[in-house]
């Protein structure tokens, strides 16, 4: 079994200042974890993924997660906000039970952008 | 490389009407997946096609269907429409159906039944 909980459901930040997005979550396998981004009105979009490499990773558009196994975290960071980063996050864990893959999405974090 | 396209992109149903959904995956994609997004229930997974075969299913009842084609473009369709039916529906598609493997999203079809 799996489940994620992303810990905001929403998150305000000024442009140009730090972003945090809180995701736990919990496997059974030895899971894959990935943040996917998702603009009004469109699909999602991979921002980035942890398949058990290096635990820190980094993806587009200046956004990184660091995997922490000991606290079953997948925090997405950012160091300086974009105007063009409003829109709603999504954490996925992925893991194989029965033999099939099994993907839970987080219930989605957005992120507010102020001027 | 065009990505994954869905039709129709928007649509208006009567309650027990029924509805089809089109998938066409990115080339070379050999795996499906639907989910339903509502702001009440987010993202939820409806079903996974792999190589014509239905892999996996979510908790939906059987009104919800799917199939895939040879070309391995998908289809799903609701029959005996609902209002709580109205929804994003939105496909995605993978290479294979490893669990490393990154999805890539069509941008939806959004079904209003009314």
């Amino acid at each position: 079994a799996q489940s994620v909980t992303q810990l905001d459901s929403h998150v305000s930040v000024s442009e140009g200042t730090p972003v945090l997005l809180r995701c736990n979550y919990s496997s059974s396998y030895s899971p894959s974890l990935f943040w996917y981004v998702q603009h009004p009105n469109k699909g999602l979009q991979l921002l980035l993924k942890y398949t058990s490499a290096a635990t820190l990773v980094k993806g587009i558009n200046g956004f990184e997660a660091e995997f922490k196994k000991s606290e079953t975290s997948f925090h997405l960071t950012k160091p300086s906000a974009h105007m063009s980063d409003a829109a709603e996050y999504f954490c996925v864990v992925s893991g194989r039970g029965t033999g099939r893959r099994a993907l839970t999405f987080g219930s989605g974090t957005r992120l507010q952008v102020q001027p | 490389k065009a990505g994954v396209t869905q039709t129709p992109r928007y649509l208006i149903k009567t309650r027990g009407q029924q509805v089809t959904l089109s998938c066409s995956p990115i080339s070379g994609h050999r795996s499906v997946s639907w989910y339903q997004q509502t702001p009440g229930q987010g993202l939820q997974f409806l079903f996974e096609y792999f190589s014509e075969t239905q892999r996996n299913k979510g908790n939906f009842p059987g009104r919800f269907s799917g199939r895939q084609f040879s070309n391995s473009r998908s289809e799903m369709n609701v029959s005996t429409l609902e209002l709580g039916d109205s929804a994003l529906y939105l496909c995605a598609s993978s290479l294979g159906a490893g669990a490393k493997e990154e999805l890539f999203f069509g941008e939806g079809s959004r079904l209003t039944v009314l």
